[in-house]
């Protein structure tokens, strides 16, 4: 079966503008999260998905947004984006809760200059 | 807040030799995964452990769950290079909809 999707895999954006990232889990898989991976900090949780519904946020600023459409795709936003936003993006998917272990996409690398 | 350290932070070592990380908390887990990421890619689940004092092996990796359920610990035996990688620990605790992850450990094995 097909794994979890990112697009896309990498992205340079200058500073004050706003990037989309697109995550499409597997098949089944209603549980989606977000995760920001940096060198310094690790992973870090943003926010987690069920069935179109936030059930779970992280502690990152409110320039940070997410949403899951009804077949459990999901996107998340960042507007205004700082330098320190670089960082390699993951999401994961589970069907239904992280407990169950999360399978993984490859990330969106993105860079802002 | 639930923090999860992992030791050591950086390991490297030859073919053919033993190691352990650990993983270690504070907080009770109801479970804790281990999973291995290599560059460019996103981590792979390698194994998850939910009743205290659990055992579980994979073929050359032992992994076991503290019976507290607040700490863990990776072995992994005659290491290969295809070992190499960074292992982390993650945990899910009082809300089942986040996973908190451990700090990392980067192992390195060379021939």
């Amino acid at each position: 079966k097909a794994g979890v999707t990112q697009t896309p895999r990498y992205l340079i954006k200058t500073r004050g503008q706003q990037v989309t990232l697109s995550c499409s889990p597997i098949s089944g898989h209603r549980s989606v999260s977000w995760y920001q991976q940096t060198p310094g900090q690790g992973l870090q949780f943003l926010f987690e998905y069920f069935s179109e519904t936030q059930r779970n946020k992280g502690n990152f600023p409110g320039r940070f947004s997410g949403r899951q459409f009804s077949n459990s795709r999901s996107e998340m936003n960042v507007s205004t984006l700082e330098l320190g936003d670089s960082a390699l993006y993951l999401c994961a998917s589970s069907i239904r809760d992280p407990g169950s272990g999360y399978t993984f996409g490859s990330g969106t690398r993105l860079t802002v200059v | 807040t639930q923090l999860l350290e992992q030791s050591p932070q950086f390991l490297s070592i030859q073919e053919g030799e033993n190691l352990t990380v650990y993983c270690n908390s504070s907080s009770v887990f109801s479970s804790l995964q281990w999973y291995r990421q290599e560059p460019g890619e996103g981590p792979v689940l390698l194994v998850t452990v939910v009743t205290g004092g659990e055992v579980k092996k994979l073929k050359r990796l032992t992994f076991q769950f503290g019976d507290a359920r607040k700490d863990s610990s990776l072995h992994i035996t005659a290491a290969q290079p295809g070992d190499t990688g960074l292992y982390l620990c993650a945990g899910a605790g009082g809300t089942a909809s986040k996973l908190t992850f451990g700090t990392g450990t980067r192992l390195q094995v060379t021939l």
